[in-house]
């Protein structure tokens, strides 16, 4: 099957750990994205990548950090300095269609809990 | 940036009538406006999407339609059925890899 899967879909970590949520895609898409997003509120930006080895911050990028080493793979790491980790994370991959707008697709999520 | 409004925040309605979603966006070199439903616990999935050569799109029960001059655009449930309750988001992009969202609608479809 084609498709993203992000793992684990439940996780949990005391404050001040470091934390690696996995993003993987199969669908030979060139872009890949991370979004948060809380209760009541719409998804909220936080890295996104274009090509391999390459990555731009998004709307929240603070306390989190990227990697993109292979076109199928993105993930993300929630450092101790982000404040309020908490949240349901989400993975998106576009495919890339020079001077056009594209559709993103989503992966079905990481729901983080730091206690 | 862009900045895109959603209304209503929670709709319900009975079964077999339709629903509504408004947003609104504030960049008018938006050019990309796909709306995604999000089922409890899961990713959101993308049901339909406009772009902004076209004015109205259908597929099925549910339709787009877009007003560029006014900057909004609508998503349009017909027949709702329960399996339709869910949150709904609709967004907007204006340079291809970055999407605005909007904040959301939970639509619950009486029965």
């Amino acid at each position: 099957d084609g498709g993203i899967t992000q793992s684990p879909k439940y996780l949990f970590r005391k404050e001040g750990q470091n934390v690696t949520l996995s993003c993987e895609q199969n669908l030979n898409h060139d872009a890949m994205y991370w979004y948060r997003q809380d209760p009541g509120q719409g998804l909220r930006l936080i890295y996104y990548s274009q090509i391999v080895n390459d990555f731009q911050k998004g709307d929240i990028a603070e306390g989190y950090s990227v990697s993109r080493e292979k076109k199928e793979s993105f993930p993300l790491t929630v450092t101790s300095a982000q404040k309020n980790p908490t949240a349901f994370y989400l993975c998106a991959s576009s495919p890339q269609l020079a001077g056009s707008p594209y559709e993103q697709y989503f992966g079905p999520g990481t729901r983080l809990t730091v206690t | 940036g862009e900045n895109v409004e959603q209304h209503p925040s929670t709709l319900s309605v009975q079964e077999g009538d339709s629903a509504v979603i408004k947003c609104t966006y504030s960049d008018s070199a938006s050019n990309y406006f796909p709306w995604y439903k999000q089922e409890l616990g899961k990713g959101p999935q993308l049901i339909i999407d406009i772009r902004s050569n076209v004015g109205e799109k259908k597929d099925q029960r549910i339709a787009v339609t877009l007003n560029k001059t006014a900057k909004h655009f609508s998503l349009h449930i017909t027949e709702t059925q329960p399996e339709d309750s869910a949150v709904y988001f609709c967004a907007a992009t204006s340079n291809d890899y970055k999407l605005s969202f909007g904040a959301g609608t939970t639509v619950t479809v009486r029965a």
